[in-house]
């Protein structure tokens, strides 16, 4: 079946422009989690959603970030006035549709630049 | 201190040797635990998932000791194509789910 996927896979941003970044999950998958992944590091979490309701959003580095999932399937992250420290890899990972509740699937990221 | 931490390596051994990593957690009250693999601009993927009895797939076996708070990976019989970064992950108390930084492997022919 189908995985994670997320739009787009590159994104070039200037300094001040807005992005808007898009995850599908897992068809059924009940939770989704947002991750940005600096070069070298782990994945730091961002924002987690169970269906529609944002209920941890504790990882957002700053109040430029937003990011919804109005009907609980497609998610999206924005940023707003883009930084240089926001260039990073977004990574988006569902889960509670398969094998076990917790086992995140993982898209294959969109990887942002800022200008 | 970090929530998950990793020894970054490099780790670099031949193939067909064994080569374990350790990854130790701060919350003693964390639930769940596993172990991705990524490779270079790819995004990780579930490896296997960390039981408190120890779990074993193929050549890969994983430990858990709640005591001393760390997870373990074992590799057997290493191959080329094990070659990537080992990331240890750990589900806290709430929904947060943390990475260490990565354990990077190659092994050479």
């Amino acid at each position: 079946g189908a995985g994670v996927s997320q739009s787009p896979r590159y994104k070039v941003a200037k300094r001040g422009q807005d992005v808007a970044l898009r995850c599908d999950p897992i068809s059924g998958h009940v939770s989704l989690f947002w991750y940005q992944q600096a070069l070298g590091q782990g994945p730091e979490f961002l924002t987690y959603f169970q269906n529609e309701a944002q209920l941890d959003k504790s990882g957002l580095p700053s109040d430029r970030f937003f990011a919804e999932r109005p009907e609980g399937s497609v998610s999206t992250l924005k940023i707003q006035r883009t930084q240089q420290e926001d260039s990073a890899v977004y990574l988006c990972a569902s889960s509670g549709g398969g094998q076990g509740e917790d086992e995140q699937y993982f898209g294959p990221g969109t990887r942002l630049t800022v200008t | 201190r970090k929530e998950v931490e990793q020894d970054p390596g490099p780790f670099n051994v031949p193939e067909g040797a064994t080569v374990a990593f350790n990854c130790t957690y701060s919350n003693s009250a964390s639930q769940s635990f596993f172990w991705y693999r990524q490779d270079c601009r790819k995004e990780p993927k579930l490896l296997m998932s960390v039981y408190s009895s120890g779990n074993e797939d193929g050549r890969f076996t994983a430990q858990l000791n709640r005591a001393s708070q760390y997870i373990s990976l074992l590799i057997r019989d290493s191959k080329l194509s094990d070659s990537a970064t080992y990331l240890c992950v750990v589900r806290s108390t709430g929904n947060q789910f943390y990475f260490g930084t990565g354990t990077s492997l190659t092994v050479i022919p």
